[in-house]
């Protein structure tokens, strides 16, 4: 099993709908990160939880929401998606001492 | 707040030119900095970091990157691409350490001819 895994893979939503994304991780690490990857822009922090209690907006939270259920798992809502959500969406875990760990990525399309 | 500029969105070289891709960073506080290398729908793989100690890094499939203090730079280089070299580059800085937040740049993707 992978260290941090992310699901859909794919899911194609409409306009308006709420959809989750889901993140699980094996590393044990507290810190959890979601970012979101569009051509030209790299990689954008939405959301961060340094713990299971602990839960910070990144640069571009707005329209976002997460829920940290557990150290193992951090979720990423859109309550109400809209087409410029459109994007390839990455869960990452952290510690000080193996540092980042990617999952493999959600593309998300909202038509 | 801290910031990561990667200078020219493409990159394009010859099989076994040099390779060079810029990277500039702002930070109030010691960075760590880090390249990491997307292949074509694939994760985020991490080439090289630098945490403080050398300044030249080396890294995976044989690139290597130096942090230079004074420029506020940390470009990525190898000497001879290779055509499985062609991909998405990410320039990344934090500021704890392998701990904090990534802060990507923009991307260079590097595309190897023949």
């Amino acid at each position: 099993d992978a260290d941090v895994t992310q699901t859909p893979r794919n899911r194609i939503t409409k306009t308006g709908k709420r959809i989750m994304l889901e993140c699980s991780q094996t590393k044990g690490h507290d810190r959890m990160y979601w970012y979101r990857q569009d051509p030209g822009l790299g990689l954008r922090l939405i959301y961060y939880s340094f713990d299971v209690k602990d839960i910070n907006k990144g640069e571009i939270s707005d329209g976002y929401s997460v829920s940290r259920q557990a150290q193992a798992k951090f979720s990423l809502s859109l309550e109400s998606a809209i087409p410029n959500q459109t994007a390839l969406y990455f869960c990452a875990t952290s510690d000080f001492g193996t540092g980042y760990t990617f999952g493999s990525g959600t593309r998300l399309t909202v038509v | 707040a801290q910031s990561v500029t990667q200078l020219g969105s493409h990159v394009s070289v010859s099989e076994g030119a040099l390779v060079l891709l810029r990277c500039n960073y702002s930070s109030s506080v010691p960075p760590y900095l880090f390249w990491y290398v997307q292949y074509p729908n694939q994760g985020l793989q991490l080439l090289l970091k630098y945490t403080s100690a050398a300044t030249l890094v080396k890294g995976i499939n044989g690139f290597e990157a130096e942090f230079k203090k004074s420029e506020t730079s940390f470009h990525l280089t190898k000497p001879s691409a290779h055509m499985s070299d062609a991909a998405e580059y990410f320039c990344a800085v934090s500021d704890q350490g392998n701990t904090g937040k990534l802060i990507f740049g923009q991307g260079t993707t590097l595309q190897v001819k023949p």
